[in-house]
């Protein structure tokens, strides 16, 4: 069964504090590994895919990457606006043409000025 | 629209009555997934449609779930006789097509309460 834990559950940071948040995940084989953001009482929002190990994609002040076992997002001078839940999900080879994803419980981060 | 919409935006129920949630997809994809968050719990898959073929229901939680796709493009999930487990937001999400970029994008969510 396709499993993904990410940690920390809550992360607090002051302006300008860079962190990283992580994704671990097992599954039998990794067609996608996607990271999310959701504001309070809105949908998901996509962010990133990852399709390999040693892949890294950039945006703003984000830049995600990703291992054999997991993934990191690594947030830089953070601003008070990136403050949200940020999800992480696989997408698993062997669903057939189902592409659904398996999330974490996600990481809720909070910014302070 | 540019975007995955859902409605209603909110949905107070009671305990056995029927519920029936829309779900209109970006225009063109041909991939669409419902999904299930409920509190303190990561998003749960429900089920998928690609196309005209059969959808995969392999995550509906039991036989009171049900949904349909017309003409490859609105989709609605009906849960019949609603408990309190039902309590929840349901998030429907499409894509592209298989073998192409399948980052799929959400709508807003309709958030259900069974009282």
């Amino acid at each position: 069964e396709d499993q993904v834990t990410q940690s920390p559950e809550a992360l607090r940071l002051q302006e300008g504090e860079s962190s990283s948040l992580n994704c671990s995940y097992t599954v039998s084989g990794l067609r996608g590994l996607f990271w999310y953001r959701q504001d309070p009482g809105k949908g998901p929002e996509f962010l990133f895919t990852l399709y390999s190990a040693g892949e890294e994609k950039e945006k703003e002040r984000l830049k995600a990457t990703l291992t054999k076992k997991e993934s990191f997002l690594h947030i830089t001078a953070p601003k008070p606006e990136d403050s949200a839940t940020y999800l992480c999900a696989v997408q698993a080879v062997g669903g057939g043409s189902n592409y659904k994803l398996t999330f974490g419980k996600g990481t809720l981060l909070t910014v302070n000025p | 629209g540019a975007g995955v919409s859902q409605s209603p935006s909110n949905k107070v129920t009671e305990k056995g009555k029927d519920v029936e949630l829309r779900c209109d997809p970006i225009s063109g994809h041909t991939a669409l997934y419902w999904y299930r968050q409920s509190l303190g719990q990561g998003l749960e898959f429900l089920i998928y449609f690609q196309g005209n073929s059969a959808p995969d229901k392999s995550g509906l939680p039991s036989d009171r779930f049900s949904a349909e796709r017309t003409g490859g493009s609105v989709s609605t999930l009906t849960i019949q006789r609603t408990q309190q487990e039902d309590s929840a937001v349901y998030l429907c999400a499409s894509s592209l097509g298989p073998g192409q970029r399948n980052e799929q994008f959400f709508g807003p969510g309709t958030r259900l309460t069974v009282l």
